[in-house]
């Protein structure tokens, strides 16, 4: 069954280093995300993805963070700047169509803040 | 931004008994409604999903009910089984799915 496949599984970094989550979306899927969940807490949407724009971003995701997808398969979350509170598993996931509401999500990224 | 509620942190159940797990939301607008079942250290897996012009929907041992005019839903596991012990997650989105808005989770515990 095809899946989200995200690398590495574990991050750990220095507070101001600049960190790349990499993601492989389902290859047939045109619609990414990145969400977040801290230790205990939600799963935050940050940002989606459609045609090699933004569709929409939440106020987590401000000037640190950036996404791209550089070539047909890769999806990658980059921040340029890491704090404490960016501790957490971030999450990839795509979405097939236009019209199909489910979102596939990939095993998740821990990232580390030290 | 507490657009989708789950009030219940945690559910223990028997196993072999029905399972009921509780969703509030605040957006009328909301389109597609989805239930996702978490292990730890995996990503959420989609479960099922609802239009909002059901109200029902079913797929084997889940159903979810979807009571628009309340603003909730809920997923039912019949019967449950200790493998179905996962945190439970629900989430909403509009007609466009640019953002999915996901509810703080519900830890399922199936006793043997």
């Amino acid at each position: 069954e095809p899946e989200v496949t995200q690398t590495p599984s574990h991050q750990v970094t220095q507070m101001g280093q600049e960190v790349i989550l990499r993601c492989v979306p389902i290859s047939n899927h045109l619609y990414f995300y990145w969400y977040r969940q801290i230790l205990g807490q939600k799963v935050e949407f940050l940002v989606s993805f459609y045609n090699n724009e933004i569709s929409e971003k939440s106020e987590i995701f401000d000037d640190q963070f950036s996404v791209e997808r550089p070539d047909g398969s890769n999806f990658t979350l980059k921040i340029r700047s890491t704090k404490l509170e960016d501790s957490a598993m971030y999450f990839c996931a795509s979405r097939e169509t236009s019209t199909g509401e489910k979102l596939f999500f990939g095993s998740g990224t821990q990232l580390s803040v030290l | 931004d507490q657009q989708v509620k789950q009030n219940s942190p945690s559910l223990s159940v028997q196993e072999g008994r029905i399972s009921i797990l509780n969703c509030d939301y605040t957006n009328s607008m909301f389109d597609y409604f989805l239930w996702y079942k978490k292990y730890p250290a995996e990503g959420p897996t989609f479960l099922i999903s609802i239009s909002s012009i059901k109200d029902k929907n079913e797929d084997g041992r889940f159903t979810v009910f979807l009571n628009k005019s309340a603003k909730h839903l809920s997923l039912h596991i019949v019967p449950s089984q200790p493998g179905d012990s996962a945190v439970y997650f629900c989430a909403a989105s509009l007609y466009n799915f640019n953002k999915f808005y996901f509810g703080s989770g519900t830890k399922l515990n199936v006793k043997p």
